[in-house]
């Protein structure tokens, strides 16, 4: 069925430090996998995606990979900042379908 | 441009009544999703409209139901309310198939 795991639930780096939030997803023909940001009480923010015909891109402090053979896309945080706390969800879009499946969820607590 | 408004902001029912959610996309986007927010499951989806045809529905009860307007405003149902539906509503358009949801701040239900 259509499925998005996402690990880990949650997840506290040091300011500084780097943060990777890793996304598999079931169906192999999915074809677009965006990242979002939501802050307490706001609208998820789309903050970075990728299309399955590159590997890897890039947006500032903020990169997300694919591997289409392994089924999974991550999200890289470099520099990580306090404002950079916040519950990031990774998604697939699974064709013919017209919905998103949403991962769990990441809560991402970056330690000043 | 104007982002996706959703109205009311907060809402609070009692069980076995019934409500309804409304939801102004970005103009120029003619599809609308609805998504569930909990803390326990995430994102689930709804539904998902466009140009008034409702292409997809999630695994929720015949409760709920959707519909669009010619002018791809989109209005949600859910009937005889019970205290699981109590939840962020999330509506979310993009201008086309495969490209970044756009989401509004949500209506939060609670019911009692």
């Amino acid at each position: 069925g259509e499925n998005v795991e996402q690990h880990p639930s949650t997840l506290s780096v040091q300011e500084g430090d780097s943060a990777v939030i890793k996304c598999t997803y079931s169906d192999s023909a999915s074809n677009y996998f965006p990242w979002y940001k939501q802050e307490l009480g706001k609208r998820p923010q789309l903050i970075i995606d990728i299309r399955s015909n590159v590997g890897e891109k890039k947006d500032q402090r903020i990169a997300v990979t694919l591997n289409k053979t392994a089924k999974h896309f991550s999200l890289h945080i470099t520099e990580t900042q306090p404002e950079d706390s916040a519950v990031y969800f990774c998604a697939a879009i699974f064709p013919g379908t017209y919905k998103y499946i949403f991962g769990t969820g990441t809560r991402l607590k970056v330690l000043a | 441009k104007a982002g996706v408004t959703q109205t009311p902001r907060y809402l609070i029912k009692t069980r076995g009544q019934q409500v309804t959610l409304s939801c102004s996309p970005i103009s120029g986007h003619r599809s609308v999703s609805w998504y569930q927010q909990t803390p326990g499951q995430g994102l689930q989806f709804l539904f998902e409209y466009f140009s008034e045809t409702q292409r997809n529905k999630g695994n929720f009860p015949g409760r709920f139901s959707g519909r669009q307007f010619s002018n791809s405003r989109s209005e949600m149902n859910v009937s005889t309310l019970e205290l699981g539906d109590s939840a962020l509503y999330l509506c979310a358009s993009c201008d086309r198939d495969n490209s970044p949801l756009h989401f509004g701040n949500g209506t939060r239900l609670t019911v009692t």
